[in-house]
């Protein structure tokens, strides 16, 4: 079946620009969740939506950052006035339901960034 | 302070010299540990959840152990198409929380 999809795969932009991340996950998945992934770091938690449930932006770096989702199901990720320090790979991954250890994450293969 | 390290940070192996990579954690009150798999330009992909202390799961050439402070997984008579970086990750409370990940360990399989 299909997995979790995100575009575009690659995005350059310049320093100031705005862009706008998109991730698709598997149907029925509830649980949806933002990684960024710097070079030579681990994944960092960005942000968690439940349902309908209020997210957990607890991740988030800076109010320049923002995402939401729309339906329970498509996710939007912005980031606003792009800084170099953006430049990542922003992955999405969702999970059929919360609590953790019986719903292991699936992800896509991520949005590469570079800010210029 | 990292509450989930990974050792060594890259490991390069002959083909069909076994090894182990570790995974060891300082959250308080371990709620399960995952491993992942990564290759070059994909998403991690799920390998093994372990859900308490003296646990053992296997795949194929993989196997992954968990005590109360770690996490190995080891590799038996690796093949070059194990070459990939190995992630693990804890959930830092219960219920809805996301994955603390590790930064991994870049594993190198030479034929």
């Amino acid at each position: 079946g299909a997995g979790v999809s995100q575009s575009p795969s690659n995005k350059v932009t310049e320093k100031g620009k705005d862009v706008e991340l998109r991730c698709d996950p598997i149907s029925g998945h509830t649980a949806l969740y933002w990684y960024r992934q710097s070079l030579g770091q681990g994944l960092e938690f960005l942000i968690y939506f439940q349902g309908n449930s209020a997210p957990d932006k607890s991740g988030l770096p800076s109010d320049r950052f923002s995402a939401e989702r729309t339906g329970g199901s498509v996710s939007t990720l912005t980031i606003q006035r792009t800084q170099q320090e953006d430049s990542a790979v922003y992955l999405c991954a969702s999970s059929p339901r919360t609590g953790g250890l019986d719903s292991p994450l699936h992800f896509g293969n991520g949005t590469r960034l570079t800010v210029t | 302070e990292d509450q989930v390290t990974q050792s060594p940070e890259a490991l390069r192996l002959q083909e069909g010299e076994s090894s182990s990579l570790n995974c060891s954690y300082t959250v308080s009150g371990l709620r399960g540990l995952f491993w992942y798999r990564q290759d070059p330009g994909k998403g991690p992909e799920f390998l093994f959840t372990l859900y308490s202390a003296g646990e053992e799961k296997e795949k194929e050439r993989l196997k992954a152990t968990l005590t109360k402070k770690e996490s190995f997984l080891h590799i038996t008579a690796p093949k070059p198409e194990d070459s990939a970086t190995y992630l693990c990750a804890v959930p830092l409370f219960s219920g809805n929380t996301p994955l603390v990940f590790g930064k991994g360990t870049r594993l190198s399989v030479i034929a």
